[in-house]
C-alpha cells in the first residue's frame, strides 16, 4: 500500500538556525499537503502543492514538490520559538482518495 | 460556525466494552475521516467517507466501524475495546479538490484498561 515517510523524526535547533524536513512517498502523488501540530493540539493545514516542481513560500516557510511528485520538503528560515511543533506531510493519489500522513518531524527550538 | 466538533474529549473504557466517538461538522464538507495518533506513529487513517452513504477503509480499520447517514455526522464505533486501541482520535473534514484543506477536530483521548 501507499507509504509516506519523513526524515528526520526529531530536530533540535538553536533559535535563528534553519530547519528542513523531507517527505517521501512510495507512489506518485496527485498532491501533497503540509500540516503543523502544536504540542497538545490538533493538526492545522499549512499548504497544498499540486504541480510537479512547485515551490511555495509563506513568510519564512518554503515548500517544494519534487519533479516526480514523489517527494517534498519544508524549509524554515531563521527558526523562532513559535515554530515549535510537529510537521506532517500528507499525500493523496487522487482528489477523492485517502489522505495518508507521514510520521512527522518534531521540531524543538532552543531560545 | 463551530467547525469540527468531537465528543467526548476524554474516555476510559474497560477491555471488551463498546462505545461510539462522535464527530460532527457544520461546513457542509463532503469528505470526512478518522485518524488515530500514537507516539512516533503520526496520524494513521482508520476510515474515511467521500459523502453521505459512502465509507471506505483506511490503513488501520480493524476493530472499528463507521457509517455516514448524513453529511454532518461521521461516528466511529469501537466494537470491543482492546488496550491496543488506547490512542488519541482525530476526526477531520474537507471538500475534495483544490485546495484540499482538512479541518481537524480537537480530538478524543481514549484509554482502554
Amino acid at each position: 500500500g501507499q507509504q509516506v515517510m519523513q526524515i528526520p523524526q526529531y530536530q533540535h535547533v538553536q533559535e535563528g538556525e534553519d530547519f528542513t524536513t523531507y517527505c517521501n512517498s512510495s507512489t506518485t502523488l496527485s498532491n501533497i499537503q503540509w500540516y503543523k501540530q502544536r504540542p497538545g493540539g490538533h493538526p492545522v493545514f499549512l499548504i497544498q502543492l499540486v504541480k510537479s516542481g512547485e515551490v511555495k513560500k509563506q513568510k519564512r516557510l518554503t515548500f517544494q514538490f519534487g519533479e516526480a511528485k514523489k517527494n517534498s520538503s519544508l524549509h524554515i528560515t531563521a527558526t523562532q520559538t513559535t515554530d515549535v511543533g510537529t510537521y506532517f506531510c500528507a499525500g493523496l493519489k487522487t482528489s477523492y482518495d485517502k489522505v495518508i500522513f507521514g510520521p512527522g518531524t518534531s521540531l524543538s527550538v532552543i531560545p | 460556525n463551530a467547525g469540527v466538533t468531537q465528543t467526548p474529549k476524554f474516555q476510559v473504557l474497560k477491555t471488551g466494552q463498546s462505545m461510539t466517538l462522535q464527530c460532527a461538522q457544520d461546513m457542509n464538507h463532503e469528505y470526512m475521516s478518522w485518524y488515530r495518533q500514537d507516539p512516533g506513529m503520526g496520524l494513521r487513517l482508520i476510515h474515511y467517507s467521500v459523502g453521505a452513504g459512502i465509507t471506505d477503509q483506511g490503513e488501520v480499520p480493524n476493530g472499528y466501524n463507521v457509517s455516514r447517514s448524513t453529511t454532518e455526522d461521521f461516528p466511529l464505533r469501537l466494537l470491543s475495546a482492546a488496550p491496543s486501541q488506547t490512542s488519541v482520535y482525530f476526526c477531520a473534514s474537507s471538500t475534495p479538490g483544490s485546495p484540499y484543506e482538512q479541518y481537524f477536530g480537537p480530538g478524543t483521548r481514549l484509554t482502554v484498561t
